[in-house]
């Protein structure tokens, strides 16, 4: 079984400029979540999807990032206009998470190593 | 408001050593938690999960136990291989799809 997909796996970028950053999920997962990463830090959530629908995006900076998830699959995350800070890690998760609250395992892909100039 | 700690932040030991990783968290009511390794580049990799019912959980030279009432967990790994370094976040999922991560502990065994 194929595990969560991400490309690119690393991302140059100046900054003022936009990016942009795809994730497959293991198939059969319905819950897709995209994570920040800081330098010595853990993942924080940016935005969690139920199918096609992001159900928590409280913590995604509205004004400058953007995801979606078509279809319910694969999903896409943007940054436009990306800023010096925004320098990390993006990772995608998925869990199948088949009425269980919320309580899955979670399953990582590789991540997209993000560096703006 | 559900906060992770991981201690040490980083810890070096020679190849052999028995070792013990820390993590706590600030609320009890949760309904797991996980222990990831993450390579340098990498993402994360699950390595012990344990339910809030269960006291611990074991897997090769790792062994992972919870004391949920005191907020506590600890990673156990037995006779440390240069292959074990890497970063080993804990991370304690709260129900609805909240799952909070310690900033890790980064190990590095020496040959």
């Amino acid at each position: 079984e194929a595990g969560v997909v991400q490309s690119p796996r690393y991302k140059i970028i100046e900054k003022k400029q936009p990016v942009a950053f795809w994730c497959n999920p293991i198939s059969g997962h319905n819950t897709l979540y995209w994570y920040l990463q800081n330098l010595g830090q853990g993942p924080e959530l940016l935005i969690r999807y139920e199918n096609e629908e992001a159900v928590d995006d409280s913590q995604l900076p509205k004004d400058r990032f953007s995801a979606e998830r078509l279809k319910g699959v694969d999903s896409t995350l943007k940054i436009q206009p990306a800023e010096l800070g925004d320098s990390a890690v993006y990772l995608c998760a998925s869990s199948l998470e088949a009425g269980s609250g919320g309580t899955d395992t979670q399953y990582f892909g590789p991540g997209t190593r993000l560096t703006v100039l | 408001k559900q906060e992770v700690t991981q201690i040490p932040a980083a810890l070096s030991v020679p190849e052999g050593e028995n070792l013990v990783l820390n993590c706590s968290f600030t609320d009890s009511a949760i309904y797991n938690l996980q222990w990831f390794r993450q390579d340098p580049g990498k993402g994360l990799t699950s390595l012990l999960l344990i339910q809030s019912s269960q006291r611990e959980q074991t897997s090769g030279r790792l062994n992972a136990s919870l004391d949920k009432s005191s907020g506590r967990s600890t990673l156990y790994i037995a006779a440390s291989q240069p292959g074990d370094s890497a970063t080993y976040l804990c991370a304690v999922n709260t129900g609805g799809f909240k799952t909070i991560f310690g900033a890790g502990t980064r190990l590095f065994v020496k040959a």
